[in-house]
């Protein structure tokens, strides 16, 4: 089993659509919750960061971690053509590693 | 803002060859990271340095493999003798030393070893 599960996708939408991210992971050990975005051949981009359980809303963006499920999610609201990118799930217990997941590659059609 | 830059963007080289990849992490950071990416995979962690030594490293971080903080901004991974299977992304990351340890990535550099 992978220490961490990313909903394989592709996903499309079209604009305006929300959308919804979701990783599983096995490790109870992981506190520290990242959400990146990734354009292609770029680094991943910082988007979200979450410590433990509950929710975090940034603009459009909200993350949501339920450490009891080992479960968390990223939901995009009024999504845009510019939010056409590989999203990336990354967790950590502390200042170590991160571990990350496969990545979906979302697709906002105008 | 402040960012974690690389260089260079794209290195080409034979296989055997050693090759250095550099990274300036943000300044006031204290925690550095190399991670990889082969193309159409998932991002992998390669090594953590803190300290000015090594604090963790994937089994992929084999002797072939050295990091180094040559002087207060810099950071290196350098590869002794390349393999084809060294072709990725190598993404430096650094994080600061506090409590969130919000970890931030460079743009990556191309390795593409022929």
């Amino acid at each position: 089993q992978k220490e961490v599960e990313q909903d394989p996708g592709p996903l499309s939408v079209p604009e305006g659509a929300i959308v919804s991210l979701n990783c599983t992971y096995s490790n109870s050990a992981f506190q520290y919750f990242m959400w990146y975005r990734q354009y292609s051949r770029k680094g991943p981009e910082l988007l979200m960061y979450t410590y433990s359980s509950g929710n975090k809303e940034d603009g459009r963006f909200t993350a949501q971690v339920d450490k009891s499920s080992k479960y968390i999610s990223l939901f995009i609201r009024d999504s845009q053509p510019s939010d056409s990118a590989t999203y990336l799930c990354a967790m950590r217990r502390n200042a170590g590693k991160s571990t990350f997941g496969d990545g979906t590659t979302l697709t906002v059609k105008p | 803002e402040p960012e974690v830059t690389q260089t260079p963007s794209h290195q080409v080289t034979q296989m055997g060859q050693e090759v250095i990849l550099r990274c300036v992490p943000i300044s006031n950071h204290l925690y550095f990271y190399w991670y990889r990416q082969i193309l159409g995979q998932k991002v992998e962690f390669l090594v953590s340095f803190y300290n000015n030594e090594i604090s963790e490293k994937s089994e992929i971080f084999d002797d072939q493999f050295s990091v180094e903080r040559p002087d207060g901004s810099n950071f290196t991974l350098k590869i002794r003798s390349t393999k084809l299977e060294d072709s990725a992304m190598y993404f430096c990351a650094s994080t600061t030393d506090r409590a969130t340890y919000e970890q931030y990535f460079g743009p990556g550099t191309r390795l593409t070893v022929t």
